[in-house]
């Protein structure tokens, strides 16, 4: 069955540390998402990426990277994580042509 | 760029009435709207959606209306049950880009 998996499923990180949420899909979608969910804020797209070695800036970039080496795999880099990026991540993928957008099961993740 | 504004934060309805949640956005090219079911501490789920060559949509008990002059869409839900509570986000996006862009999110509350 085809999916978007996330790992991991929760995070701790310290401020100033790195951290790398991961995404898998076997959906074959030439487009994937990342979003960070708040109270209030619904979900705000961070990174996007088109294919394999194209990454796109969303509406909230600063502090994160992106990376997609695959067309199956979509990382998001927090580079210097601060306590304000505590958030619940979530990761898609996209087929312009079928319009379906699948979601993973969210990164829960806690910078102290 | 496009932005999306959920008018109700939280609705409650009796169990057997119809919910109505309401979208505007801003982006007259947006073409695809879709809407997400996501109960809690759980991810999102496609539940319907609605292009632009069409003003009306339904499955089951579902219905989506679009009027693309307002710039607005919405969902309803007849005939309610406890099982629909959760929270509803809705979403448009542009054909140019594929961007999804989340409304906050509606609270919708089915009393028995």
């Amino acid at each position: 069955e085809a999916a978007v998996t996330q790992s991991p499923r929760n995070k701790v990180a310290v401020t100033g540390g790195k951290v790398t949420l991961s995404c898998n899909q076997t959906n074959n979608h030439n487009n994937m998402y990342w979003y960070r969910q708040d109270t209030g804020h619904g979900l705000r797209l961070i990174h996007y990426s088109y294919g394999a070695g194209s990454t796109e800036k969303g509406d909230i970039p600063d502090g994160y990277k992106a990376s997609r080496p695959s067309q199956e795999n979509f990382s998001l880099i927090l580079e210097l994580a601060t306590p304000s990026q505590t958030s619940v991540y979530f990761c898609a993928s996209g087929d312009r042509a079928n319009s379906d957008y699948t979601f993973g099961s969210g990164t829960r993740l806690l910078v102290i | 760029g496009e932005k999306v504004e959920q008018h109700e934060s939280t609705l409650s309805v009796r169990e057997g009435d119809s919910a109505v949640i309401n979208c505007t956005y801003t982006d007259t090219a947006s073409s695809y709207f879709p809407w997400y079911k996501q109960e809690a501490g759980k991810s999102l789920h496609f539940v319907i959606d609605i292009r632009s060559n069409v003003d009306r949509k339904q499955s089951q008990r579902l219905i989506v209306l679009l009027d693309k002059k307002a710039k607005r869409f919405s969902l309803h839900i007849t005939a309610t049950q406890p099982e629909d509570s959760a929270i509803y986000f809705c979403a448009a996006a542009s054909s140019g880009s594929w961007q999804l862009i989340f409304g906050s999110g509606t609270q919708l509350t089915v009393m028995p």
